[in-house]
């Protein structure tokens, strides 16, 4: 089945850090264009991070210096570390498989970070 | 930033309504706009990428349009399944961008 499963997600205090893992089912993680994006409650959702095929990155200004996105091929996984978390971090953030310039079409279910003290 | 501005924010329709959402871009984006449907607690769904292009199993009565600055989002006859918040998204340039919502809800 092609699917994506997050985890690492948690309760954790402001200044925290926290990585969170996307498990990739049924493709190659490496051979598509991924991304994270996150979403507060009640809120729209916010793009945080993609990497590209060919290695490239990029990320939104309210995580950039304190999120790293990377993957691992051998894993077939997608990481988020994030440090420095702060209360407005919190969310439920996705990961998700798409073509460049198309928006994403496979979505996880999600895992919910609340930064809080 | 490219800032997408959604309307109506909330919209109260009928089953088989014909019902359009409209986005607007800050700026020109060519045609790298996609819509997305949520419902509570899940994921979004893509439903239209390229501002018109269905995506792979999406019914045929979401229809999409546009290009430039002004793009809508057309349900031809709404199901029940139908009432959720649509979301637009540009993907034209970084950092991607989300629309504010349109929630649809049962008349």
């Amino acid at each position: 089945e092609v699917q994506l499963v997050e985890s690492g997600g948690g309760l954790i205090q402001p200044g925290g850090s926290l990585r969170l893992s996307c498990v990739a089912s049924g493709f190659i993680v490496s051979s598509n264009y991924m991304s994270w994006v996150r979403q507060a409650p009640g809120k729209r959702p916010e793009w945080v991070s993609v990497i590209n095929i060919d290695y490239s990155t990029y990320y939104a200004d309210s995580v950039k210096g304190r999120f790293t996105i990377s993957r691992d091929n051998f894993e077939n996984t997608l990481y988020l570390q994030m440090n420095s978390l702060r209360v407005e971090d919190t969310a439920v953030y996705y990961c998700a498989r798409g073509r460049r310039g198309e928006g994403s079409y496979l979505w996880g279910q999600g895992t919910l970070v609340t930064v809080s003290s | 930033d490219i800032q997408l501005t959604q309307s109506p924010s909330f919209l109260s329709a009928s089953v088989g309504d014909r019902v359009t959402i409209t986005c607007r871009a800050s700026q020109g984006i060519s045609s790298y706009l996609a819509w997305y449907q949520q419902k509570p607690g899940k994921a979004p769904k893509l439903l239209i990428y390229a501002a018109s292009t269905l995506q792979s199993g999406v019914p045929s009565r979401f229809s999409g349009s546009g290009s430039g600055t002004e793009f809508t989002l057309t349900i031809s006859s709404l199901q029940p399944e139908d009432f959720a918040t649509y979301y637009c998204q540009q993907v034209d340039s970084y950092p991607i961008t989300f629309g504010q919502g349109t929630r649809l809800e049962i008349k």
